[in-house]
């Protein structure tokens, strides 16, 4: 496809249960970005990969919260022991280039996910 | 701790109307600005993107201002349609050497026909 993926779209979890949550960016994109969303309230910064590294986590709340993108394409967050207060629609993002500020970040179109 | 606020946060207006969407930020020490389009259920759509050095963009009947001193910006939609319904998101970008975007909440709009 042309744009970014995410699956799934919608993950419900029961509190304590792991997930995993994946991001197809646009072939070819250096950059790669996780955002969350809470409800009623925008995107907040996550981590940031250029290629496979990890440049950026300063955004992850807790230590629970784990990315990562292994070969430079697909990513992949992961959440241990999930709690209520991670409910939110968890958004990925990627651009072609990297260190640019002007470069645009197409968006994926989110998974949702509910902890009971 | 760079802030942004919109306002309002909810906008219901007759189909045809102009209107101003707001933006403030808090730290004018940004590279650029952008609004975004979010739709129910997808993912987020960039409409403008206004450098720190200039002062406004245009996109058919989109025109975004920025007064960086005053740590502010307008989004601007000239006659308005149903199809413009849609959350707007205004976004700073930090100096980190990266893309790293500070979003604010967000103008809900309804355009009604």
């Amino acid at each position: 496809g042309a744009g970014v993926s995410q699956s799934p779209r919608y993950k419900v979890a029961k509190r304590g249960q792991d997930v995993a949550l994946r991001c197809d960016p646009i072939s070819g994109h250096v950059s790669l970005f996780w955002y969350q969303q809470a409800l009623g309230q925008g995107p907040e910064f996550l981590t940031y990969f250029q290629n496979e590294a990890q440049l950026d986590k300063s955004g992850l709340p807790s230590d629970r919260f784990f990315a990562e993108r292994p070969e430079g394409s697909v990513s992949t967050l992961k959440i241990q022991r999930t709690q209520q207060e991670d409910s939110a629609v968890y958004l990925c993002a990627s651009s072609l280039l990297a260190g640019s500020s002007t470069d645009t970040q197409y968006f994926g179109p989110g998974t949702r996910l509910t902890v009971l | 701790k760079q802030e942004v606020t919109q306002i309002p946060a909810a906008l219901s207006v007759p189909e045809g109307e102009n209107l101003v969407l707001n933006c403030s930020f808090t730290d004018s020490a940004i590279y650029n600005l952008q609004w975004f389009r979010q739709d129910p259920g997808k993912g987020l759509t960039s409409l403008l993107l206004i450098q720190s050095s200039q002062r406004e963009q245009t996109s058919g009947r989109l025109n975004a201002s920025l007064d960086k001193s005053s740590g502010r910006s307008t989004l601007y939609i000239a006659a308005s349609q149903p199809g413009d319904s849609a959350t707007y998101l205004c976004a700073v970008t930090l100096n980190t050497g990266f893309q790293k975007l500070v979003f604010g909440t967000g103008t809900r709009l309804l355009v009604s026909p």
